[in-house]
This record gives structure tokens, sequence and C-alpha cells, in this order.
């Protein structure tokens, strides 16, 4: 069974940094591409950027390049989403999301459950 | 243009056919995909492609599209396809970005 398992709630204060996870399993994790999608409070699905795991290339929304950097682990089937510096805008839902691209990519068929990280003072 | 603009809301009788639709530049060259989304859950990808539909997804749901405009048409609307839909596409700026619609909030009455 294909799953992507996420890391659990994060509850950090601004400025601090902070790393996510979405672990892979029941697929060959370095054939697909794993993508990061936020959720701000009540909005809609945003799409971050992504991650080929075979070469470790990314590319990213220009809404959020810069500010987050997408890293994956193929040792250990898992793909993090990392913030340097959190701000107070940074309060969502994230989730990752999987997609084979093999010349063009297909839609997102899995998806992880969903990380909530609040950034409060 | 990366954009995809969705109706922000609609609403169907119980049984009947409503169509979600999704409008974008990028629909004239690439095909939108549907996730569905309920309270407190991820999406779940219900048609993709020209019409496709993921194993699991009933039949009710089909996916068209016609110029710069994606459609998600549920015939024969349930009580629990009550959710929020979003569609989404590869841009066409060159850059192979992804795109994501702003979201139908679907309400079964």
């Amino acid at each position: 069974e294909v799953q992507l398992v996420q890391s659990g709630v994060e509850v950090k204060k601004p400025g601090e940094s902070l790393r996510i996870s979405c672990k892979g399993s029941g697929y060959s994790f370095t054939t697909y591409w794993i993508s990061w999608v936020r959720q701000m409070p009540g909005k809609g699905l945003e799409w971050m950027g992504r991650i080929d795991p075979t070469d470790s290339y990314t590319n990213y929304s220009p809404s959020f390049q810069g500010h987050v950097i997408i890293s994956t682990d193929t040792s250990i089937n898992t793909a993090y989403l990392h913030w340097s510096s959190l701000q107070a805008s940074d309060t969502a839902i994230y989730y990752c999301a999987r997609q084979y691209c093999g010349g063009d990519c297909s839609p997102f068929d899995y998806w992880g459950q969903g990380t909530l990280v609040t950034v409060s003072s | 243009s990366s954009e995809l603009t969705q109706d922000p809301a609609v609403s169907v009788a119980l049984g009947q056919t409503v169509r979600i639709t999704c409008q974008g530049d990028s629909l004239r060259s690439y095909y939108a995909s549907w996730y569905q989304q309920k309270p407190g859950q991820a999406p779940v990808l219900v048609i993709h492609g020209k019409n496709n539909r993921p194993s699991g997804i009933p039949d009710r749901f089909s996916g068209s599209s016609s110029g710069n405009t994606a459609s998600l048409t549920i015939t024969g609307a349930q009580a629990e396809d009550e959710a929020d839909y979003y569609c989404n596409s590869r841009d066409n700026s060159g850059n192979h970005l992804v795109v994501f619609g702003g979201g139908t909030k679907l309400t079964v009455l």
C-alpha cells in the first residue's frame, strides 16, 4: 500500500527554524517526485515546489522561492520542507504529494495526511 | 498566465447534476486534474487527464475541457459529495510549475 506519512504538529516562535518530513512507503521512492502544498487557515491549496529524489533537482513557485528549501534523504525514503526563519504567516497545514514525472508530470495521486504548523509568539 | 480561476461556491440539489468550472490560459495546452477535499482531510484526486477516474472514484464524476475551461461534472450529486473542489494544472510559463485554482465549495442541498 502506497503511503506518505508526515511528521506531527509543530508549534514554533517567529524566527525559529523548522524541518517537517514526509516518508514514502509501498512504492519506489525515487520514481516519483514529491511536492509540498500549503493550505493556510480557511484558504485554498498553494503549490510550493517539488523535488526529484533521483538527483535532488528542485523547482519552486516564485511565491516560495528563497523562503523554503525542499530536500530528500533517499536512504530513508523521506522528503523534507525546511524553513530557516519562520514567520507568523507560515501558519498553515502543509501537505506532501507525489507525482510521476516522465516527460510530462502526472497528477498528484497520493497525499500525506498534512502537518499543522503554528507560528506564534 | 499561471492563474486558474474557479467560482468560490456552487450548490446543487440532492440527485441533480452540477458542473464546476476552472478557467485559465494554460488549460488551452494542458489538461486539468481535479481534487476533492473534505473538512479536516487531505485532498483526493477524482479526475485527471481527458476524463480519467482513479480507482474507487464513483462514475458520477466526470471531466471535460474546451478552450481555456476545464469542467468537473457530478451527475446525480450525493450528500457525501459536499466538499471543496480544486483544479490544478501546470503553468505555461515554460518553467514547469504547478498551479491550483482557488477552489469551489460545493453544497448539496
